[in-house]
């Protein structure tokens, strides 16, 4: 299984774009990166998916490298209800549905 | 649609009862998955169910059991409760195999003394 990589907390100030970054180096070629949040004490909130093409939705903008390797979630306008652990997950394979989490980013959006 | 709901949200159990934490959802989904999480650390799967009958193992199942007798509830039922065991609980569940999105509760702490 891909394991992912991110750092363990990150600052941000609100009005600004909060880029969060992943390293996924071992991901396989039909694996899609998935990003989910954890506001405090909450469970987790699906944000967005891609598998290789950049990705946005309402919430947030996902820009995938080309070799895979790396992705980048995009809040593009960060709030105060931002503020939350967010995880990279690449997506287990096969017919199991799995998310193995890590231990995330904790993003915090300072006033 | 109420999504995914949990009950209790609370409970302390002393070393050796047993209990069951209650998961149901509205949606009609097939998949259903129960998780716990530790103090500072991501979410671990303890069993998971891809239809009603149908339940497997995840990573962490040791001292749990699960049964999936509807397509709404997903029971998850603690043995012999140890103090190992204190921790928050997350029910999830999602369409199907291959959907996106999963869907989780608000959650159960529970405190093993």
């Amino acid at each position: 299984d891909a394991k992912t990589t991110q750092p363990p907390s990150m600052d941000c100030a609100e009005g600004r774009a909060a880029n969060l970054p992943c390293n996924h180096s071992t991901i396989s070629g039909n694996e899609y990166v998935y990003w989910y949040r954890q506001i405090h004490s909450q469970g987790p909130q699906y944000i967005i998916h891609g598998l290789k093409n950049n990705e946005t939705n309402e919430m947030a903008s996902l820009i995938i490298t080309e070799d895979r390797k790396s992705s980048t979630l995009i809040l593009p306008h960060a709030t105060l209800r931002d503020t939350a652990v967010y995880y990279c997950i690449v997506r287990v394979g096969g017919a199991t549905n799995k998310l193995i989490f890590g231990t995330g980013t904790l993003l915090a959006v300072q006033p | 649609n109420a999504g995914v709901t949990q009950t209790p949200k609370f409970q302390v159990l002393k070393t050796g009862q047993s209990m069951t934490l209650q998961c149901a959802q509205d949606m009609n989904h097939e998949y259903m998955s129960w998780y716990r999480q530790d103090p500072g650390m991501g979410l671990r799967l303890i069993h998971y169910s891809v239809g009603a009958g149908i339940t497997d193992q995840g990573e962490v199942p040791n001292g749990y059991n699960v049964s999936r007798s509807t397509t709404e509830d997903f029971p998850l039922r603690l043995l012999s409760a140890a103090p190992s065991q204190t921790s928050v609980y997350f029910c999830a569940s999602s369409l199907g195999l291959q959907s996106e999105t999963q869907y989780f509760g608000p959650g159960t702490r529970l405190l093993v003394l």
